[in-house]
């Protein structure tokens, strides 16, 4: 399968607790993304790591990338309530034309408790 | 980044007939996708729409039961035919979001549709 896992499939912490989620794939990547939806509704872009780097930070969230291990882990810091959702990485593919498509993982769902 | 929105955003319909979602950008794009989340589970790509061409559909997924239109370059529809209760899901137009090769992929709220 060209999905990635990501674990923990469900996760359940109390506000101002950091979260913390993997994803693992298995034939090497150019870009990976991290997404978060809530409650069945449409994906919201969270961070883009390209294959290069090795950490990007974008307020409460840190994305790390190691390539060796092709894993990649998403910590949310001092979450909260509205954190609640699930978060998907998504590797880019190689595509027709040159092109790229987004292979998604199975996702992780956070329950953060006020 | 890019606006998408999607109609119908759900529907229920009944086994047997077919159901046309519409998906429309407020710029103009090369790509545009099209994903199935079936209830509990992660995305998989249906097929990439290309203006002018027709669509590659992934290994799964055929032309007969999820045709695609792409007149243009703002505007794209995905009609699920001959529906059965499997059909179930949410279904999400997604687009690049520029800059060349696939950096951001956006996406649309997504139709829920149940199939009874």
């Amino acid at each position: 399968s060209q999905q990635g896992e990501e674990d923990p499939q469900a996760l359940s912490i109390q506000e101002g607790e950091n979260a913390t989620m993997n994803c693992s794939y298995k034939t090497s990547i150019n870009n990976l993304q991290w997404y978060r939806q809530n409650s069945g509704r449409g994906l919201v872009h969270l961070i883009l790591i390209r294959s290069n780097e090795r950490e990007k930070h974008s307020g409460r969230l840190r994305v790390t990338l190691d390539t060796s291990k092709k894993s990649s882990s998403l910590l949310i810091t001092a979450s909260r309530a509205a954190d609640t959702a699930s978060y998907f990485c998504a590797r880019h593919h190689p595509f027709q034309g040159g092109s790229e498509k987004l292979v998604f993982g199975k996702g992780t769902k956070l329950t953060v408790n006020p | 980044s890019a606006v998408i929105s999607q109609k119908p955003s759900r529907d229920i319909c009944q086994r047997g007939t077919s159901l046309t979602i519409q998906c429309q950008v407020d710029s103009q794009v090369t790509m545009m996708f099209w994903y199935r989340q079936q209830p509990g589970q992660s995305l998989t790509l249906i097929a990439t729409a290309n203006q002018g061409s027709e669509a590659t559909y992934e290994s799964g997924f055929v032309i007969d039961k999820f045709p695609i239109s792409r007149p243009n370059l703002t505007f794209s529809t995905l009609t699920v035919s001959n529906m059965s209760p499997e059909d179930s899901s949410i279904y999400l137009c997604s687009v690049e979001g520029g800059g060349g090769a696939l950096e951001t992929q956006y996406f649309g709220p997504g139709t829920r549709l149940l199939v009874l």
